[in-house]
């Protein structure tokens, strides 16, 4: 089955800065990727998302990178609040009806 | 994309006794439904996969006589956390696909399970 490994599982950024969290995923039949923010005690709120048959994704300071060939994907935050700090989980699914499977989360901290 | 709806949002129970977590579909008709744990500060972690109109497919190392699963119609999936302890205190939330060529995920708001 898929195995989504994620990094790094804590990230302590400045306000403004980026944030690159990395992940990778091991069944080449998975097409989709989703990245969460999640909140204590909610649940996750999808970010952006990107299918296998594009390379990249932006939506304002937010973009996700996908290399098929190397089986990784990333997101990247770009001029980063405090309201960005949260955990980021990725995912990843095949085109069936089939779960996501989700990497370990990246706690965010966002420093004013 | 789909309207997933999952009650309580919180219970707290006694050890030894059961607790029902409900999951429906509010705007299509979901012949599968998936459950996720999430203990704290942890990712969420795939229990079981609701067939509606057949069994449950559960992931190793989850009891599927403890976390009885039932999907009798396209709109709602139950959980049952049977004969509750301690451990198993944790966020269960369950999950739909959208429709056919809609790659998106739903997800219910959670029930949190405190046993006491």
């Amino acid at each position: 089955g898929e195995n989504v490994e994620q990094h790094p599982s804590t990230l302590s950024v400045q306000e403004g800065d980026s944030a690159v969290i990395k992940c990778t995923y091991s069944d080449s039949a998975s097409n989709y990727f989703p990245w969460y923010k999640q909140e204590l005690g909610k649940r996750p709120q999808l970010i952006i998302d990107i299918r296998s048959n594009v390379g990249e994704k932006k939506d304002q300071r937010i973009a996700v990178t996908l290399n098929k060939t190397a089986k990784h994907f990333s997101l990247h935050i770009t001029e980063t609040q405090p309201e960005d700090s949260a955990v980021y989980f990725c995912a990843a699914s095949d085109s069936g009806n089939t779960p996501l499977v989700f990497g370990k989360g990246t706690r965010l901290s966002v420093i004013a | 994309g789909a309207v997933v709806s999952q009650h309580p949002s919180r219970v707290i129970c006694k050890s030894g006794t059961s607790v029902k977590i409900e999951c429906r579909s509010l705007d299509f008709q979901a012949t599968t439904m998936f459950w996720y744990r999430q203990f704290p500060k942890q990712s969420l972690m795939l229990m079981a996969t609701s067939n509606e109109g057949s069994k449950a497919t559960y992931e190793q190392g989850v009891e599927k006589d403890k976390f009885l699963i039932n999907h009798a119609s396209l709109t709602l999936s139950t959980l049952t956390v049977t004969s509750a302890h301690p451990e198993d205190s944790s966020f269960y939330i369950c999950s739909v696909r959208g429709r056919l060529g809609n790659y998106g995920y739903t997800f219910g708001s959670g029930t949190r399970l405190t046993v006491v």
